[in-house]
C-alpha cells in the first residue's frame, strides 16, 4: 500500500520558468492538500482539492499559482514565472472521503530551488 | 493573531524525561486535533488525533485537549533519542470541506 507519492523530490528552476509539482494520493483517498514550508517554519496551507473540485484556495497566492486534481491522474501544483521567493519545500497530503478530515497523510515533499 | 500558536523551541531534555509540547488556538470551531512528527528533510508523519476534549493514549504518547482553554498538549514518556524531531500540532473543524491548520512546530532534542 504505497503512501502519498510526490515527484520530483528536488526541482531546480531558473527565475521566470515554470514549476510543476505532482502528487499521487494514497489509494482510496479523494482529498488532497498542498502546503508550503519555508526553512525553520511551519506548514502554510495553500489549497484543498477534491476530485475535479477546488474546495478552498484561500492560501494560494493570487497570481502565478494554480492547482488541479483531475478525475484521472495526480494532483498538480503549478507555479508560473518562478521567483527566488518561491524556493521552499512543497508538501502534499491526502485523506480519505468522510465527514471530517482527521487523518491526512503526507508525502516526502518536493524541494523547489529557484536560481 | 495566528489561528494556532506553538512555541518553536528548541526544547532539549535528557533521555528518559517526560516531554510536554503545547499549542493554543483561537478558533472555537476546531474540533479535531492532531499531532505530527517531522524529521529533518522528511514529510510530517501523523502520530495521533483526538476529537473534542479529553485524553488519548498511544504507547508512550498521550494527547490532551482542553477546549475550554483552547489548549492542547502532547506528552512523551520515557523519551528516546529517536524522538528528536519537530512536532507540529494541527486542527480542523468537523466538516469534509475544512482545511487543516498547522502550528509552526516545536523542535525537540533528546540528549542521550
Amino acid at each position: 500500500n504505497a503512501g502519498v507519492m510526490q515527484n520530483p523530490r528536488h526541482l531546480v528552476r531558473r527565475r521566470g520558468q515554470e514549476a510543476r509539482l505532482r502528487c499521487s494520493p494514497m489509494k482510496g483517498h479523494s482529498h488532497v492538500y498542498w502546503y508550503r514550508q519555508l526553512p525553520e517554519e511551519g506548514l502554510k496551507f495553500m489549497v484543498y482539492l477534491q476530485k475535479e473540485n477546488i474546495i478552498d484556495e484561500s492560501g494560494m497566492p493570487k497570481e502565478r499559482f494554480s492547482a488541479e486534481f483531475p478525475k484521472e491522474g495526480p494532483s498538480i501544483l503549478r507555479i508560473q514565472q518562478v521567483v527566488r521567493g518561491d524556493s521552499a519545500a512543497y508538501f502534499c497530503a491526502s485523506s480519505p472521503p468522510g465527514v471530517a478530515n482527521t487523518e491526512a497523510f503526507f508525502g516526502q515533499g518536493t524541494r523547489l530551488t529557484v536560481v | 493573531q495566528k489561528e494556532v500558536e506553538q512555541d518553536p523551541g528548541p526544547l532539549s531534555v535528557p533521555e528518559g524525561a517526560i516531554v510536554s509540547l503545547n499549542c493554543t488556538y483561537s478558533n472555537s470551531a476546531f474540533q479535531y486535533f492532531m499531532w505530527y512528527r517531522q524529521y529533518s528533510r522528511k514529510g510530517p508523519e501523523l502520530l495521533m488525533y483526538t476529537y473534542s476534549s479529553g485524553n488519548k493514549e498511544d504507547g508512550r504518547f498521550t494527547a490532551q485537549v482542553d477546549k475550554s482553554s483552547k489548549y492542547i498538549s502532547l506528552f512523551i514518556r520515557d523519551s528516546q533519542p529517536s524522538d528528536s524531531a519537530t512536532y507540529l500540532c494541527a486542527m480542523t473543524v468537523y466538516s469534509s470541506a475544512s482545511k487543516i491548520i498547522f502550528g509552526s512546530g516545536t523542535r525537540l532534542s533528546i540528549r542521550p
